[in-house]
């Protein structure tokens, strides 16, 4: 069964404290993994999509990379305006359902 | 502005009382689908469409419809709302049914069912 697993669901961090966030997924062959990003009371905002292993994107102070088992959100020096929860996502090969794990809620204190 | 709009925003009904939630996008996609949010089970796609008259199951279909007649609507549609459907209900869309698609959301609809 295709499965995302988003760990940890809850991180705090001080202004300018780098971190990751990290998406595991299990899925018969992989079209797609995405990032997201929802702010309270708001609907999902597209951030990366990665497609194959080794693959990296970057926007600003977010870095999303991929292997074949799990994706990392990298967070550099990060900003009160970064706080968010991060969803990630996956669309399996072969298929057209979009499957999401639980988020990651970040929080980030000046 | 491209956007998607859902409406309404906010709703409260009692058991049983069938009642459809509105969805609507201005960028002629042809992928639309609907999701559900719940509080520790993240984002649960419900039912998605890849065109016109063209609809299919997500994983949590149970107790919900959907039509898509044309290209710009997809209602979500409650036929007897029960309370396990209170919930944090989304429509996304994106232009075709590649992953290389960026998916874009409504602001979502909260719906309570007493």
């Amino acid at each position: 069964e295709d499965q995302v697993t988003q760990s940890p669901e809850a991180l705090r961090l001080q202004e300018g404290e780098s971190s990751s966030l990290n998406c595991s997924y299990t899925v018969s062959g992989l079209r797609g993994l995405f990032w997201y990003r929802q702010d309270p009371g708001k609907g999902p905002e597209f951030l990366f999509t990665l497609y194959s292993a080794g693959e990296e994107k970057e926007k600003e102070r977010l870095k999303a990379t991929l292997t074949k088992k799990e994706s990392f959100l990298h967070i550099t020096a990060p900003k009160p305006e970064d706080s968010a929860t991060y969803l990630c996502a996956v669309q399996a090969a072969g298929g057209f359902k979009t499957i999401f794990g639980a988020g990651t809620r970040l929080f980030v204190k000046a | 502005e491209a956007q998607v709009t859902q409406n309404p925003r906010y709703l409260i009904t009692v058991t049983g009382k069938k009642l459809t939630v509105t969805c609507s996008q201005n960028m002629n996609h042809e992928y639309m689908s609907w999701y559900r949010q719940d509080p520790g089970l993240g984002l649960r796609q419900i039912y998605y469409s890849m065109n016109v008259e063209v609809t299919d199951k997500g994983d949590v279909p149970e107790g919900y419809k959907v039509s898509r007649k044309e290209k710009r609507n997809f209602p979500l549609i409650l036929e007897s709302p029960s309370p396990n459907q209170t919930s944090l209900y989304f429509c996304a869309s994106r232009p075709g049914q590649g992953a290389y698609y960026e998916q874009y959301f409504g602001p979502g609809t909260r719906l309570t069912v007493t």
